[in-house]
């Protein structure tokens, strides 16, 4: 069965330092992997992708995620964070059947100044 | 480029009604998916449409349904609403089926009494 795990819920860090939000796939098939961060009360925006190739994917926003087929992960990094990076954030896998993806079930980041 | 468009983005309904949301895919994307948002159950996929006909549905009971119309717009109508339905409800946007990454609507946030 597909399924994303996030183990942190939560996570609070100082603006200026460095980020790693975690994440645990399990799929049947070469996965694609995703990272979305949700402001609050707005939808989902994508941050970056993996499909296939450079294990290490650059997104938006001055993230980048890995992938680890050994480990079943695909961690987002961000080297310093801003103020405005206080969001959540889901992991997500997919597609399986047609579109339909697998999210994790977010950590929320706070950035103290 | 427009981003999806999701109306109306608030809505109050009374137990025992029913609602219907819209969502306007990116211009050219002709598969539309549907999710649920609750705190407790974090992101659920309920349906996906694409060339009006549904792909894939989510584990949801029959009160939930959808159709897609000709020009890729999409509607979701929940019947005889219950209060576990208040809910922030996604619309996600992809090219093709089975295609890979999906861009998401603001959402219309869902409120039953």
């Amino acid at each position: 069965a597909q399924s994303v795990t996030q183990p942190d819920i939560h996570i609070t860090v100082s603006e200026g330092a460095s980020l790693e939000l975690r994440c645990n796939y399990s799929y049947g098939a070469t996965p694609y992997l995703f990272w979305y961060v949700q402001s609050p009360g707005q939808g989902l925006q994508l941050l970056l992708k993996y499909f296939s190739g450079d294990t290490l994917v650059q997104g938006i926003k001055g993230f980048e995620a890995e992938f680890k087929r050994s480990q079943s992960s695909f961690n987002l990094r961000k080297p310093s964070v801003h103020w405005s990076d206080a969001a959540e954030y889901f992991c997500a896998v997919g597609p399986n059947t047609g579109n339909q993806f697998y999210f994790g079930t977010g950590t929320s980041l706070t950035v103290i100044p | 480029k427009a981003g999806v468009t999701q109306t109306p983005r608030y809505l109050i309904k009374t137990r025992g009604q029913q609602v219907t949301l819209s969502c306007s895919p990116i211009s050219g994307h002709r598969s539309v998916s549907w999710y649920q948002q609750t705190p407790g159950q974090g992101l659920q996929f309920l349906f996906e449409y694409f060339s009006e006909t549904q792909r894939n549905k989510g584990n949801f009971p029959g009160r939930f349904s959808g159709r897609q119309f000709s020009n890729s717009r999409s509607e979701m109508n929940v019947s005889t609403l219950e209060l576990g339905d208040s809910a922030l409800y996604l619309c996600a946007s992809s090219l093709w089926t089975g295609g890979g990454e999906a861009f998401f609507g603001q959402g219309t946030r869902l409120t039953v009494v």
